[in-house]
């Protein structure tokens, strides 16, 4: 009963260094999405993804890239770290009701700090 | 365009009496209505929502919110809070496949 997993907790990187967050959820969603949590700021949405093959902007996604591969995996990719990028990254997932629209109701992940220096 | 406003920064109240966060939005239609709790280093959970139908939700661990369209409002209520229940709170609005999330009020309780 896994839910939506990330990897990794916890990481620093230098200015100019690439990585890559996984996300995966194991509940057949459609819809997962990837958020940065800055102090006072709340969620902003980074990019999001309606199925397999879709991938869509949000408010903030300059700097990152995304796949979507599989209805399982979502991992964003950070090209050239740079400080303003130091933040915790969510992922989360939703799901459409029976024949109906997605619902907005999102399963968040734990969280991955991402220190850049 | 869409957003969400949640006025508190950070509330503080002493255990045992009532809480209120409140939560303003702005959309054009009937909108889908979220409150989230994250405990400090955790993610987020969901405490309530608000699809449609009757306009006062209730939620888990004794939380409840009232949708008043008049007010464009989703406040979010508990009578009588534990100090447990400190942590940040969002409200949340979905719009075209998005979630919008308010700034967020951090909730400190006193013993």
């Amino acid at each position: 009963n896994a839910g939506v997993t990330q990897t990794p907790k916890f990481r620093i990187l230098k200015i100019g260094q690439s990585m890559t967050l996984q996300c995966a959820q194991d509940m057949n969603h459609n819809y997962m999405y990837w958020y940065r949590q800055d102090p006072g700021m709340g969620l902003k949405l980074i990019y999001y993804s309606v199925g397999a093959g879709i991938t869509d902007k949000g408010e903030v996604p300059n700097g990152y890239n995304v796949s979507r591969s599989t209805t399982e995996d979502f991992p964003l990719r950070l090209e050239l770290a740079a400080p303003s990028q130091t933040s915790v990254y969510f992922c989360a997932s939703s799901y459409t009701a029976a024949r109906g629209p997605n619902t907005g109701e999102l399963f968040f992940g734990e969280g991955s700090r991402l220190t850049v220096l | 365009a869409q957003s969400v406003t949640q006025p508190d920064i950070h509330i503080t109240v002493s255990e045992g009496a009532s809480l209120e966060l409140r939560c303003n939005y702005s959309y054009g239609a009937t909108p889908y209505l979220f409150w989230y709790v994250q405990s400090p280093g955790q993610g987020l959970q969901l405490l309530l929502k608000y699809f449609s139908g009757d306009t006062l939700v209730q939620g888990i661990k004794g939380f409840e919110a009232e949708f008043k369209r008049s007010q464009s409002s989703f406040n979010l209520r508990k009578p009588s809070v534990h100090w447990s229940d400190a942590a940040e709170y969002f409200c949340a609005l979905f719009s075209y496949d998005k979630v919008i999330f308010g700034p967020g009020t951090s909730l400190s309780v006193i013993p």
